[in-house]
C-alpha cells in the first residue's frame, strides 16, 4: 500500500466552473476525512465518512460542496460554481477506527486548487 | 476543540534545540498530536501522546504534556536544516482539530 493518494495534485479553474477531486485512502482504513487548508492556516475539517456513510459535515461545507464515498473505498469531493474563496489546499486523510487515536490520521499530499 | 493555539514562527541555529509550544482547549482530548508539513506537501504524523502521560520521548523528539494548563510542547534536539517545516499541534475530539502551525526555520 502506497498511502493516501490524491488526484490531481494541482487544479487551476475559472470562477464558476465545477471541479472534482479524488482521494484513494489506505485500503484497510474505514474512515476517510476531507480537510481544507488556506495559506497560513491549519487544516480545517470539512467532512468524514465511515465506510460509505457520510457521518458529519462542517458548516464550512456549503451547498456548493458535495462529497461521496460510494463503495466505501475512494472518495470524491466536488465543488460547483467555484469562487475565488475556494482557492486552497484540499487534504484527504484516512484512519482505522479500531486502532483508536494512537495512530492519528494518514494524510495525502493534497490537491492545490486555484480559482482565477 | 476549535481553538488550538501556537506561536507562528520560530528560528533556531543548526545543532540547537527547538521548543514549539501549543495550548489546546478541551481536557477530554484523549490524544494529542504533532504533525509536520514540508512545503507543498501533506501532513506527516511525527508523534503523539496519550492524555494520561506527562512525557514521551522518541529519538530526537520529546513531547511534554501539562494537562492542568492544557499545554503541549515539542522539543527537537540537535535541530537540523531538514527540520525546517511547519509543525502543527492537534487534538482529537471526535476528529482532529489543528492549530495554525509554527513555521520552524533552522539556520546553518
Amino acid at each position: 500500500d502506497t498511502g493516501v493518494s490524491q488526484d490531481p495534485r494541482h487544479k487551476i479553474t475559472k470562477r464558476g466552473q465545477n471541479v472534482t477531486f479524488r482521494c484513494d485512502p489506505i485500503s484497510e482504513h474505514n474512515r476517510l476525512y476531507w480537510y481544507r487548508q488556506t495559506l497560513g492556516q491549519g487544516p480545517e475539517f470539512l467532512t468524514y465518512f465511515q465506510n460509505e456513510a457520510q457521518l458529519e459535515k462542517s458548516r464550512l461545507l456549503s451547498d456548493r460542496f458535495s462529497a461521496e464515498r460510494p463503495k466505501g473505498s475512494f472518495s470524491t469531493l466536488e465543488i460547483q460554481r467555484t469562487e475565488q474563496g475556494d482557492s486552497a489546499m484540499y487534504l484527504c486523510a484516512s484512519s482505522l477506527s479500531s486502532q483508536g487515536g494512537g495512530y492519528g490520521y494518514t494524510f495525502g499530499s493534497g490537491t492545490r486548487l486555484t480559482v482565477v | 476543540g476549535e481553538d488550538v493555539e501556537q506561536s507562528l514562527f520560530l528560528s533556531v541555529r543548526e545543532g540547537d534545540s527547538s521548543v514549539i509550544n501549543c495550548t489546546y482547549t478541551d481536557s477530554s482530548s484523549t490524544y494529542l498530536y504533532w504533525y509536520k508539513q514540508e512545503p507543498g506537501a501533506g501532513l506527516q504524523l511525527l508523534t503523539y501522546i496519550f492524555s494520561n502521560m506527562d512525557m514521551k520521548q522518541d529519538q530526537r523528539l520529546t513531547v511534554l504534556l501539562n494537562k492542568k494548563d492544557k499545554h503541549l510542547s515539542l522539543r527537537i534536539a540537535d535541530t537540523q536544516t531538514g527540520d525546517s517545516a511547519i509543525y502543527f499541534c492537534a487534538e482529537i475530539l471526535g476528529r482532529l482539530y489543528f492549530g495554525r502551525g509554527t513555521q520552524l526555520t533552522v539556520w546553518p
